[in-house]
């Protein structure tokens, strides 16, 4: 079945860093999601995406859509306590299912 | 309700016991899905039910696993002779329809522990 390459799988930074993670298929996607989970909490939507190259920002959020439809890109601007969390991107081509990547777990040391 | 509520939010079984896990979805929400996330792991799924289609069972790890949703509405998610490698967290999602253009709602979830 299609497969999501989210990377990197786990960063430390300093509070007030800038942090960036990505999302690589082999399938071609329709639709790019990004999502954050809080310890004992479901994930959350953060961004949502459906056009090559769209880049929106949500906040200090700011995600991309690729233009080859097969990667996307998370950053986060000036990182503060509040965004530990792990960060998980999804994926959809057609009215399939959403195809969820392995997680990228932020930490931040104050 | 206003959100996807899921009960019970931690259940502790003994090895060999059968547990029932249940997902009351988004009022109006006509696709339900089920997903597992093993400590430190992502999503992994499940089962996906959209309306009156036969459901897509095809991440269900073994017969031990089935889940049903009646009326299209409420699911539970059955796990029968639970192993110690069942436990996890079993996150449920619905979405307004199965094009989900605006993603899926996750309930909090069930954490599972078999002893």
């Amino acid at each position: 079945g299609q497969q999501l390459n989210q990377s990197p799988q786990s960063m430390f930074i300093q509070e007030g860093e800038d942090v960036s993670m990505n999302c690589t298929s082999s399938s071609i996607f329709n639709t790019w999601l990004w999502y954050k989970q809080d310890p004992g909490e479901g994930p959350v939507l953060l961004i949502a995406l459906y056009k090559a190259g769209e880049l929106t920002s949500n906040g200090r959020l700011t995600a991309q859509f690729g233009i080859t439809r097969k990667d996307s890109f998370l950053n986060i601007s000036a990182s503060i306590p509040s965004d530990v969390g792990i960060y998980f991107c999804a994926g959809r081509e057609g009215a399939q299912k959403l195809v969820f990547g392995q997680g990228t777990r932020l930490t931040i040391n104050p | 309700g206003a959100g996807v509520s899921q009960s019970p939010s931690n259940k502790v079984t003994e090895k060999g016991k059968d547990v029932e896990l249940r997902c009351d979805p988004i009022s109006g929400h006509t696709a339900l899905y089920w997903y597992r996330q093993s400590l430190g792991q992502g999503l992994e799924f499940l089962i996906y039910f959209q309306g009156n289609s036969a459901p897509d069972k095809s991440g269900l790890p073994s017969d031990r696993f089935s889940a049903e949703r009646t009326g299209g509405s409420v699911s539970t998610l059955t796990i029968q002779r639970t192993q110690q490698e069942d436990s996890a967290v079993y996150l449920c999602a619905s979405s307004r329809d199965s094009l989900a253009n605006y993603g899926y709602t996750f309930g909090s979830g069930t954490r599972l522990t078999v002893v």
